[in-house]
């Protein structure tokens, strides 16, 4: 079973505009925590934002945003004002713990932004 | 900031040879590192977490005895991708843990020909 769930494989924005990427969970656990990243063409991995399962306010990071709604088991990202170099994948991601007693961080099949001029 | 460093970028190798790649966490000890791989236009999947002085965790269906993950120190973790095959071209990439999240290497692209 998806335990990261992002359903828009690709989105469309207008520069200056608010776009949502939509991220569902699935866990038993009662800690987890969830993430978004931004991964550019170049590859690398760029952290956006955190949410802690306890955390009761939304996180915000600038001109993002994550639309934490516990009960529904989603952690949407909000980017606010779509500026042209925010063009680019998004994946949503969640750190649950093991067994064994360590953890891991499993990450949605992704979300590829485009932003228009 | 802290920074992970990943070497090396690309690498194009025969058939049957072994890579190494190479982790290393700038400015803070890493006990713990993660290695994933990356296909095309695909998510990140995780093949296996490295702890510093003891034996890797591989995921479920990743060879241990093909992706060869060391971590010798508190500042390098190296994978070793043994006898590559081209099914093995990918892209592979590290992270380690950088409260609340992760920092990431800039990956490495193998390709095997």
């Amino acid at each position: 079973a998806q335990k990261i769930t992002q359903t828009q494989p690709g989105m469309f924005v207008q520069e200056k505009e608010a776009v949502t990427l939509d991220c569902t969970y699935d866990t038993s656990d009662q800690s987890y925590g969830l993430f978004w990243y931004k991964q550019p063409s170049s590859g690398e991995m760029i952290f956006l934002i955190y949410q802690g399962s306890y955390d009761e306010q939304n996180a915000t990071e600038g001109r993002y945003s994550l639309n934490f709604q516990k009960a529904r088991k989603s952690a949407n990202l909000v980017i606010s004002a779509s500026q042209l170099g925010d063009s680019a994948m998004y994946f949503c991601a969640m750190r649950e713990g093991q067994n064994t007693g360590g953890f891991k961080t499993i990450f949605g099949a992704g979300t590829r932004l485009f932003v228009k001029a | 900031g802290a920074v992970v460093s990943q070497h090396p970028s690309r690498v194009i190798c025969k058939s049957g040879t072994s890579v190494k790649i190479e982790c290393r966490s700038l400015d803070f000890q890493a006990t713990t590192m993660f290695w994933y791989r990356q296909f095309p236009k695909q998510s990140l999947m995780l093949m296996a977490t490295s702890n510093e002085g003891s034996k890797a965790t591989y995921e479920q269906g990743v060879e241990k005895d093909k992706f060869l993950i060391n971590h010798a120190s508190l500042t390098l973790s190296t994978l070793t991708v043994t006898s590559a095959h081209p099914e093995d071209s990918s892209f592979y990439i590290c992270s380690a843990v950088l409260l609340p999240g992760y920092t990431f290497g800039s990956g490495t692209r193998l390709t095997v020909v």
